[in-house]
């Protein structure tokens, strides 16, 4: 079965500073992964999507996550972040032919100025 | 499009009665999942439909909760008789096709406080 590990249930960032926020996903074949932002009060939005190619994959925002197969991560990244990036973020993992999403279980981001 | 729209968007309701979340997924999309969010559990996937027909509801927590869908452009979920342990917030979600290639679009939530 599918998962997902976030194992950081809150990191405080400086606003301008760096972000690298965490995912490890145990599959047994090539996952298809995701991260999704959410805000308070509000609905979960894609930030970014890898299925396959370049493992370094772009998302809205400034975000960027990396796939890493010999560690089975799939961090996010962003250099610079704003205190509108203040939010939770989740990993979710994914597998073709099956439309389940197994999301993991947030990590919440504050940022300080 | 509007996007995925749910209602209502709170719920604060009495134990034992009955709840009906109701949802409207993006039009084109094949796909709906309904997914309950708490703090202890997370995001947990409910039951999910391709083309009106459930498609796996191993995550629906016990015979008082059912969804349904009767068309493409209408959801429900209802909880009867409702439990305060079931206060938490709802999503429906819609995807536009197969193959995990697409995303999944979240509606804003429902939170249902049964007290």
């Amino acid at each position: 079965a599918q998962s997902v590990t976030q194992p950081d249930i809150h990191i405080t960032v400086s606003e301008g500073a760096s972000l690298e926020l965490r995912c490890n996903y145990s599959y047994g074949a090539t996952p298809y992964l995701f991260w999704y932002v959410q805000s308070p009060g509000q609905g979960l939005q894609l930030l970014l999507k890898y299925f396959s190619g370049d493992t370094l994959v772009q998302g809205i925002k400034g975000f960027e996550a990396e796939f890493k197969r010999s560690q089975s991560s799939f961090n996010l990244r962003k250099p610079s972040v704003h205190w509108s990036d203040a939010a939770e973020y989740f990993c979710a993992v994914g597998n073709f032919g099956n439309e389940k999403l197994t999301f993991g279980t947030g990590t919440r981001l504050t940022i300080i100025p | 499009d509007a996007g995925v729209i749910q209602s209502p968007r709170h719920e604060v309701t009495e134990m034992g009665q009955e709840v009906t979340l109701r949802c409207k997924p993006i039009s084109g999309h094949d796909y709906l999942f309904w997914y309950r969010q708490t703090m202890m559990r997370g995001l947990e996937l409910l039951i999910y439909f391709n083309n009106n027909v459930p498609i796996d509801d191993s995550g629906m927590p016990e015979d008082r909760f059912s969804a349904k869908m009767p068309n493409a452009s209408f959801s429900t979920l209802k909880i009867q008789p409702s439990e305060p342990r079931d206060s938490a917030v709802y999503f429906c979600a819609s995807s536009p096709g197969t193959g995990g290639y697409t995303e999944a679009f979240f509606g804003q939530g429902t939170r249902l406080t049964v007290v």
